[in-house]
């Protein structure tokens, strides 16, 4: 199966700094997800990017999928986007497993 | 409104018992899926199912059973034969093989 590897596996900001976070598939994806983890444990959508770049306010991606990577960019950070930010990836079609990888946890100190 | 609903949140299981865990979809997804997070790690597959009277294990099924008898529902129990049952679980759903929405999650304690 897929393997997914994250790095960094620990990040720590002051509050205002920008961020990437870099996401790697051992073989192609045709479905690629981020997630932010809150401190109650629920996953939050941030992205679903299987190809090309996305914004959301302070939060952007990048997948590259002939590379097998994907890039979660946080701008101007605030002590609110503290917690662990998860990618995922399936090859799509009749391949239902999503696969994790093991998570960037990000501190952002005021 | 449309999501996925975990209950209960917290559950405590005595040594030996099973215990179900469950989760119901009113998105109309066809696929679910129940994920198992330990502390510090990311997120393993239990099983999924792709439609109504069909499943398949995941990367950890030893020691879990599931059901899927109607499409909004998906329930998981853990059974005695599950070694560490202690975790944080995740039910997801999704169109076909596409995003991916969770629950609330469980946390499942053995006391």
């Amino acid at each position: 199966g897929i393997q997914v590897e994250q790095s960094p596996p620990d990040l720590i900001l002051q509050e205002g700094a920008n961020s990437t976070l870099r996401c790697n598939f051992s073989d192609s994806v045709n479905n690629l997800q981020w997630f932010h983890q809150n401190p109650w444990g629920q996953l939050i959508n941030l992205f679903y990017i299987p190809s090309g770049t996305k914004q959301n306010g302070r939060l952007s991606a990048t997948t590259v999928a002939t590379e097998r990577y994907s890039l979660l960019y946080i701008s101007s950070s605030q002590t609110t986007d503290s917690g662990v930010y998860f990618c995922a990836g399936n090859s799509g079609g009749s391949n239902y497993k999503l696969t994790f990888g093991k998570g960037t946890l990000l501190t952002v100190n005021p | 409104d449309g999501g996925i609903t975990q209950s209960p949140k917290y559950l405590f299981r005595k040594e030996g018992q099973n215990v179900t865990l469950s989760c119901e979809q009113n998105l109309n997804h066809d696929a679910m899926y129940w994920y198992r997070q330990d502390p510090g790690q990311g997120l393993r597959l239990i099983y999924y199912s792709q439609i109504v009277n069909d499943f398949q294990k995941g990367d950890i099924a030893e020691g879990y059973s599931v059901s899927r008898e109607k499409k909004e529902s998906f329930p998981l129990t853990v059974t005695s034969a599950q070694k560490n049952p202690t975790a944080f679980y995740l039910c997801a759903s999704s169109v076909r093989s596409a995003e991916a929405f969770f629950g609330q999650g469980t946390r499942l304690t053995v006391v």
